[in-house]
């Protein structure tokens, strides 16, 4: 099982603002990172640190963390958002990586 | 631009070993954390292991007994070994450069995989 715990299935109105949360004990020590993957692509980094974008990635993306919870936020989402998208860490103990479970993004 | 074009062999038999290897082109392993990851047909992200710079790994508690990663600095390269394959291993398997922020410059630790192999599909099946 997960050391981040994410909901399966987020939906949000086109153009609307959508917060995907990934929950976990370590993340009380770690700023989570987020991955955006579509069908058939490897994941792609879309939010690391404390809310820091790669190149390329659009701002309305945006990151942020309290207490065990951090949280992604797509403000005006796009239909090019649907998307599964996970939350990754490293554990409690530093020593290994986890992944949360997944969050499959629909934009209606 | 760093890229990794993984490649190795797709089609096992049960018990045999898998075997990929991840290219780095463009450039080094110093300072960074080199990881594999699968995907199940259908389900999530599983982090497999990792080696840092200084050949250091650590594997999942799940795959310790089965995972050996390894680094080839004269050649720029990682590899992933997992023996005694099943089908529960049947799975897309990506490389990926990790960096860790953990030490007195960090105000909070956090870790990403910024690079990506677009994954090898690896199937298990007599």
């Amino acid at each position: 099982s997960s050391e981040l715990t994410q909901d399966p299935t987020v939906s949000v109105a086109l153009g609307q603002t959508v917060r995907i949360t990934c929950q976990g004990d370590s993340l009380r020590n770690y700023y989570a990172s987020w991955y955006q993957q579509k069908p058939r692509q490897a994941p792609l980094l879309v939010i690391y640190d404390k809310n820091n974008r790669p190149s390329g990635i659009p701002d309305r993306f945006s990151g942020s963390s309290s207490g065990n919870t951090a949280s992604l936020t797509i403000t005006g989402a796009q239909a090019e958002d649907e998307a599964d998208y996970y939350c990754n860490s490293r554990d409690s103990s530093g020593n290994h990586v986890v992944f949360g479970g997944g969050t499959k993004l629909t934009v209606l | 631009q760093v890229q990794l074009p993984q490649w190795g062999a797709g089609l096992l038999k049960p018990s045999e070993t898998l075997s990929l290897t991840c290219p780095v082109y463009g450039g080094s392993f110093s300072g960074y954390y080199w990881n594999w990851i699968r995907q199940p047909p259908g389900k999530g992200l599983e982090w497999i292991g990792e080696i840092n710079h200084s050949g250091s790994t650590n594997y999942s508690p799940s795959l310790t007994s089965r995972v050996t990663i390894s680094l080839d600095t004269s050649k720029n390269q990682f590899s992933l070994k997992l023996s005694s394959v099943t089908a529960a291993d049947t799975a897309v398997y990506y490389c990926a450069r990790g960096w860790y922020c953990n030490g007195a410059g960090c105000y909070k630790y956090y870790y990403y995989m910024d690079v990506w192999g677009k994954g090898t599909t690896v199937t298990v099946s007599s």
